[in-house]
């Protein structure tokens, strides 16, 4: 238990579905993560959020949208994906995304096949 | 960006210590060096970090060359458990935690 909950923790979706992953964290940390993993490649960092404000988007598609309402949730919403989105989801947090000195936490991940 | 080399993979013996070589010759002084690794069907887990002197903690223990051109992440008694990709990560400030491939290392009975 890291302290990092993400649910569901898999998920089978249709190119037509819209749907969310959550992510919640009570570490009190400001600053949240969205990484994507496929198989067979290193992870990809998706977007950054720090006081839930989004300061990174790493060039990623519009069908992945996400929503951090406040400092202990981040949302990644999904909709019209293709199936080459199928990938593990992983969330993570750290005290401070500027501070190297820091470790993040993170989320078991949620595997997600989109059919 | 610092990149760091890792070999792909490495085996070991159940109690036995293993050591994890990590070169990372073009690091900047104020790059924090960092070990996380994955078990199967997890997330990344934190191992431990450092920046110049050597670092010891319940998981591991991180020996950094007196350059810094290299590390060695040290894990004294290796279990079935400790079976996992292992990624070295130099960190600084506003840069994210960028993973590479790691070194998967097996652990046998």
């Amino acid at each position: 238990e890291t302290g990092v909950t993400q649910t569901p923790r898999h998920l089978v979706m249709g190119m037509t579905n819209k749907k969310s992953l959550k992510c919640e964290q009570h570490l009190g940390h400001n600053a949240m993560y969205w990484y994507k993993q496929s198989a067979k490649k290193p992870l990809e960092l998706m977007f950054v959020y720090s006081l839930e404000e989004r300061v990174e988007n790493n060039s990623v598609p519009s069908r992945f949208s996400p929503e951090c309402p406040n400092s202990s949730h981040l949302f990644l919403h999904l909709h019209t994906l293709q199936p080459e989105d199928s990938a593990l989801y992983l969330c993570a947090s750290s005290q401070d995304h500027g501070d190297p000195n820091t470790e993040a936490f993170f989320g078991q991940g949620t595997r997600l096949t989109v059919v | 960006d610092a990149k760091t080399t890792q070999p792909n993979s490495m085996e070991s013996n159940e109690e036995e210590p293993v050591h994890l070589p990590c070169n990372h010759s073009t690091i900047s002084g104020t790059d924090y060096i960092h070990w996380y690794r994955q078990l199967p069907s997890q997330g990344p887990e934190y191992v431990i970090h450092g920046l110049t002197s050597n670092v010891n903690n319940r998981m591991a223990s991180l020996a950094i060359a007196e350059d810094r051109k290299s590390s060695t992440l040290i894990l004294h008694r290796a279990t079935l458990r400790d079976a996992a990709v292992y990624y070295c990560i130099l960190h600084t400030g506003f840069q994210k935690l960028v993973f590479g491939t790691g070194t998967r290392l097996l652990v046998s009975p």
